[in-house]
């Protein structure tokens, strides 16, 4: 049963433009989501989070999404730059304490066409 | 952030026999965790790690397949035993955030297995 689902397997966006990743959950208690994204050969790097008692969250380029009615959050990142070239992994987890489980989704790659 | 070391970053085996994956933090850690990503999937928690008392298991992961020791604060390992192809994943570890702290990521283990 896969919790947390990142539909696109793939995505490439020019250079400069805006990247949108979106992932869905089905488990209503889930209660706080993050975005990891990963390079080759290196463990997931954090990106950005949200509580879900918000329904945004900005950090620089990178803006997070929360949809709880639809259960459904999106990453938007803007400006695309080469470097943002990865997979992007989408988790949730039940409470916002650090110590709670991570489930992810499958991940989405990120290809930035120069 | 802590800075998270896994030795080794990756290897080949022989089906039947096991092989410890070390996980090494600069800093004193209350919990540690470790996950399986398998080809073309999310990251799966296989168990979560305390120091000083015995590893939680998730569903699906039994501790004879998957022993786990944390002696102290600042270390843990994961032997995968008795592996089969099916094991062939990378193996991660990580370390709990506190409020509204990300969980961070070693660069993991890349396992292959003949």
């Amino acid at each position: 049963d896969q919790q947390v689902k990142q539909n696109s397997p793939s995505l490439s966006v020019q250079e400069g433009r805006i990247s949108i990743l979106n992932c869905d959950y089905t488990n209503s208690m889930f209660d706080y989501f993050l975005w990891y994204k990963k390079y080759p050969a290196e463990g997931p790097t954090f990106l950005i989070s949200i509580s879900s008692i918000k329904d945004k969250n900005e950090d620089g380029r990178f803006t997070v999404f929360l949809n709880k009615s639809a259960k459904h959050l999106s990453l938007h990142i803007v400006p695309s730059q080469p470097g943002d070239s990865a997979v992007y992994f989408c988790a949730a987890s039940r409470s916002n304490f650090g110590n709670e489980k991570l489930t992810f989704g499958t991940g989405t790659r990120l290809t930035i066409i120069p | 952030s802590a800075v998270i070391s896994q030795k080794p970053s990756r290897d080949i085996c022989q089906r039947g026999t096991s092989l410890t994956i070390q996980c090494q933090v600069d800093s004193q850690v209350t919990m540690m965790f470790w996950y399986r990503q398998q080809p073309g999937q999310s990251l799966t928690l296989i168990a979560t790690a305390n120091q000083g008392s015995e590893a939680t298991y998730e569903s699906g992961f039994v501790i004879d397949k998957f022993p786990i020791s944390r002696p102290n604060l600042t270390f843990s390992t994961l032997t995968v035993s008795n592996m089969s192809p099916e094991d062939s994943s990378i193996y991660l570890c990580s370390i709990a955030g506190g409020y509204e702290q990300p969980q961070h990521f070693g660069d993991g283990t890349r396992l292959s297995i003949l």
